[in-house]
Order: C-alpha cells, then structure tokens, then sequence
C-alpha cells in the first residue's frame, strides 16, 4: 500500500488557474471513480472539496474541479484567491477495500 | 448538522494502549462506514481503518493491523478505536470521519503521543 504521489508544492498568481496531480497505479485511482481531494488549512481539520472524481459537495465553489485519466487525478484552481493558500490532498479508495492518501501538495498564491 | 467528537487520547509509552472515540450526530449513525485517518506532526494524512454501518466489516492499514481495532456501538452513535502496542511512529492527531469512499465531515481530531 504505498502512498499516491503528487508534487510536493505548487503555486500560481490570483486569478490564475493551478493544476494539481495525483498518481497512483492500476489498483487504486485506474480501477475506482473514487477520487477525493481535501484542502487543509494550517490547524484545521481537512475539508472535502471533490469527491468521486469531479463531485463537489455543496458550499464548494466551482472554480475547484477534478478530473482522471488512466492512473492519474488532478485538481484544477481556477481564478486563484488568497484564501485558496493551503494543503490540498488527494486520496483514492483502494484494493482490498483500503483507502491511500497523497503526500499533499502546498499551494502558494504569489 | 453533522457533528464528530473524537475523545481519548493523550501520552502513552511504547508498548501501551490507547481507546480513542468518537461521538457522533447528526445522522442516522448505523447507515454510514465511518473511519479513522491520522496525521502525524507536520506530515500527510493517512487513513488508518474502517468499519461498515452494521460493524460486521472492517478493515485496516498494513501499519497497525493486528495492533488496532475498530468497533462501534449504534446504540450510542459512537465510534471506537483500540490501539495496542503502541509505536513511535503512531504519534498524530487522529480524526474520525464519515464515510470510507470520501470523507466530507471531520471531527476536531484527538492528539495521540507515544513517548517514554
């Protein structure tokens, strides 16, 4: 059970947009439409911003976004805001009905 | 509203065990998997273990199965979470949350510290 990967920062000016990838193998993102991204702000606890691939709970607005392809997830930011400065994690649900989480990605709005 | 409120934790030594739980409202508490997912200091999340709505299915990460248990009790809507034999490596904030697929609600998250 390793982790997914993804980069381990990121950053874009406001108003821009910024993508943010998450690999994983055939046994986990490519075989599950169970992608789920979470932001974390410094002492709080995760928040769920896209679920099952490209869902998005309610209150989350929808300049977040999420995609996949074969093994690969990612997160699109679009129009940065400051408050978008975070920890943002994926996870994926897994063989054996395990669950992996990415290492996590800071994101810097410049 | 939904509403998770971990409890239990504090410092262990090596070796030592540890009941965390986690009190839940808000919904219908026997319906929905629930799992735990820790944090250790100035690291990642990872996801620890799950248990079905009925309790009749759980399962764990590689890093403490055969050390930890999962349990829940539908008739106090509340989450357990029995560690054994405590490691280092187990030191985090443990969070409790709904669900196994996506976790869309969190409790504050309880400090666990294992230290002699």
């Amino acid at each position: 059970q390793s982790a997914l990967t993804q980069p381990p920062s990121a950053s874009g000016s406001p108003g821009q947009s910024v993508t943010i990838s998450c690999t994983g193998t055939s046994s986990d993102i490519a075989a599950y439409n169970y992608v789920s991204w979470y932001q974390q702000h410094p002492g709080k606890a995760p928040q769920l911003m896209i679920y099952e691939v490209n869902k998005r709970p309610s209150g989350v607005p929808d300049r977040f976004s999420g995609s996949k392809s074969g093994n690969t997830a990612s997160l699109t930011v679009s129009g940065l805001q400051a408050e978008d400065e975070a920890d943002y994690y994926c996870s994926s649900f897994a063989a054996s009905n395990s669950v992996l989480f990415g290492g996590g990605t800071k994101l810097t709005v410049l | 509203e939904v509403h998770l409120l971990e409890s239990g934790g504090g410092l262990e030594q090596p070796g030592g065990s540890l009941r965390l739980s986690c009190a839940a409202s808000g919904f219908t508490f026997s319906s929905y998997a629930m799992s735990w997912v820790r944090q250790a200091p100035g690291k990642g999340l990872e996801w620890v273990s799950a248990i079905s709505g009925t309790g009749g299915d759980t399962y764990y990460a590689e890093s403490v199965k055969g050390r930890f248990t999962i349990s829940r009790d539908n008739s106090k809507n509340t989450l357990y979470l029995q560690m054994n034999s405590l490691r280092g490596e187990d030191t985090a904030v443990y969070y409790c949350s709904k669900g196994i697929t996506h976790f869309g609600y969190w409790g504050q998250g309880t400090l666990v510290t294992v230290s002699s």
